[in-house]
């Protein structure tokens, strides 16, 4: 079974632009998760969606924003970048709702911020 | 709040030897509880999980963790380290009920260096 996959892998973007990042599931997850990567502030709960419904968010402004997809495929998109943007956007998935699901990571995407 | 807190930043050992890797959490139930390993400029590869049961759980790569209510900790622990181990390790807390359902909440993470 193929494992979650992120695309693009690395990304290079100026300050002021957006960008659009892709997540997709392990066949048959229902879930899926965004963290941010930073070495400064480690890694960071974005937000989650289950069934194209976004059940949980963390702490980002709203210029991060997602979706999901009946496939259950998912966006992130930030828009006006920051150079604290800079950072490994990891994409996990996994099979429900619950609490005691495990998440499985994709390889990331690294953005960089100029 | 939950939180995760991941005491040394940095461990080295040498290869052959035992290794500990130390974590304590805050959360009023019981958590589930995780390892991942992460290796330079890849994801996160889950080690072992602990949902309740069995307070010593066994995982991949000869890894085990011990859950310590009484300590709110999960450390992991490996008899023999190799030097395919040297990585960032992560201990990871999910919440078992409420709002905050399925997010996970991460220690800033201890990287191993093993020399040889």
């Amino acid at each position: 079974k193929a494992g979650v996959t992120q695309t693009p892998r690395y990304l290079i973007k100026t300050r002021g632009q957006q960008v659009t990042l892709s997540c997709s599931p392990i066949s048959g997850h229902r879930s899926v998760s965004w963290y941010q990567q930073t070495p400064g502030q480690g890694l960071q709960f974005l937000f989650e969606y289950f069934s194209e419904t976004q059940r949980n968010k963390g702490n980002f402004p709203g210029r991060f924003s997602g979706r999901q997809f009946s496939n259950s495929r998912s966006e992130m998109n930030v828009s006006t970048l920051e150079l604290g943007d800079s950072a490994l956007y990891l994409c996990a998935s996994r099979l429900g709702a619950s609490g005691d699901n495990e998440q499985f990571f994709g390889p990331g995407t690294r953005l960089t911020v100029l | 709040a939950q939180s995760v807190t991941q005491p040394d930043i940095h461990i080295t050992v040498s290869e052959g030897a035992s290794l500990e890797l130390r974590c304590n959490y805050s959360y009023g139930a019981t958590p589930y509880l995780f390892w991942y390993v992460q290796s330079p400029g890849q994801g996160l590869q889950l080690l072992l999980k602990y949902f309740s049961g069995d307070t010593l759980v066994q995982g991949i790569k000869g890894f085990e963790a011990e859950f310590k209510r009484s300590q709110s900790s999960f450390n992991l622990r490996k008899p023999s380290v190799h030097w395919s181990d040297a990585a960032e390790y992560f201990c990871a807390v999910g919440v078992s009920r409420g709002s905050t359902l399925g997010r996970l909440y991460f220690g800033r993470g201890t990287q191993l260096t093993v020399w040889p």
